[in-house]
């Protein structure tokens, strides 16, 4: 069974642009979160979504938001991008998304902003 | 809200000789509690997870981790160490009830295996 992919894996942008991340969960699996990992601040969560619906959020502005298509597939987006965002992204999927279902991590996004 | 705490950035151990890595948390709610380990380039994978049951908890490679309630501890345990396991450790925990939070990690251990 094929692992959680994001792509890209690597990805330079400058400040104010916008960049979209991908991310496709194992198959069979509805549920889809996104996590962003820093020096600093370590790995936060982002959102949740389960069946194309946000499920959960976390404590980010409005410039990062996600989708999920009808196949399980999701995008983030990070609009006017800033120094601060340069991070690894990382995706994780799993059957429901329910508390004690296990999440499987996808090897991540490494974003720079310049 | 959930908090975990990792009380160590580092451990050097040398090989062949046990390790314990400490995690302990804050919650005003129960919580299901995990380990994962993070290769260099690689994203997260689960070590083992505690749900209910049993408080001795073992995992993939070797792992093992005890929940101690009353202390709000989840330690992390392998009784020899091998050169592979060097990597990034991070303990999680989730409210039961779900919620917004997602997972909460820790800040991480990196366990640095000495020949």
């Amino acid at each position: 069974k094929a692992g959680v992919t994001q792509t890209p894996r690597y990805l330079i942008k400058t400040r104010g642009q916008q960049v979209t991340l991908s991310c496709s969960p194992i198959s069979g699996h509805r549920s889809v979160s996104w996590y962003q990992q820093t020096p600093g601040q370590g790995l936060q969560f982002l959102f949740e979504y389960f069946s194309e619906t946000q499920r959960n959020k976390g404590n980010f502005p409005g410039r990062f938001s996600g989708r999920q298509f009808s196949n399980s597939r999701s995008e983030m987006n990070v609009s006017t991008l800033e120094l601060g965002d340069s991070a690894l992204y990382l995706c994780a999927s799993s059957l429901d998304g329910t508390p004690r279902t296990e999440q499987f991590f996808g090897p991540g996004t490494r974003l720079t902003v310049l | 809200a959930q908090s975990v705490t990792q009380l160590d950035s580092q451990v050097p151990v040398f090989e062949e000789a046990p390790v314990e890595l400490r995690c302990n948390y804050s919650s005003s709610v129960s919580v299901y509690l995990f380990w994962y380990v993070q290769y260099p380039n690689q994203g997260l994978q689960l070590l083992l997870k505690y749900l209910s049951g049993s408080t001795l908890v073992k995992g993939i490679n070797g792992f093992e981790a005890e929940f101690n309630k009353s202390q709000t501890s989840f330690h992390l345990r392998k009784p020899s160490v091998h050169i592979s396991d060097t990597a990034e450790y991070f303990c999680a925990v989730r409210s039961e009830r779900g919620g917004a939070d997602g997972l909460t990690f820790g800040k991480g251990t990196h366990l640095i295996i000495q020949p």
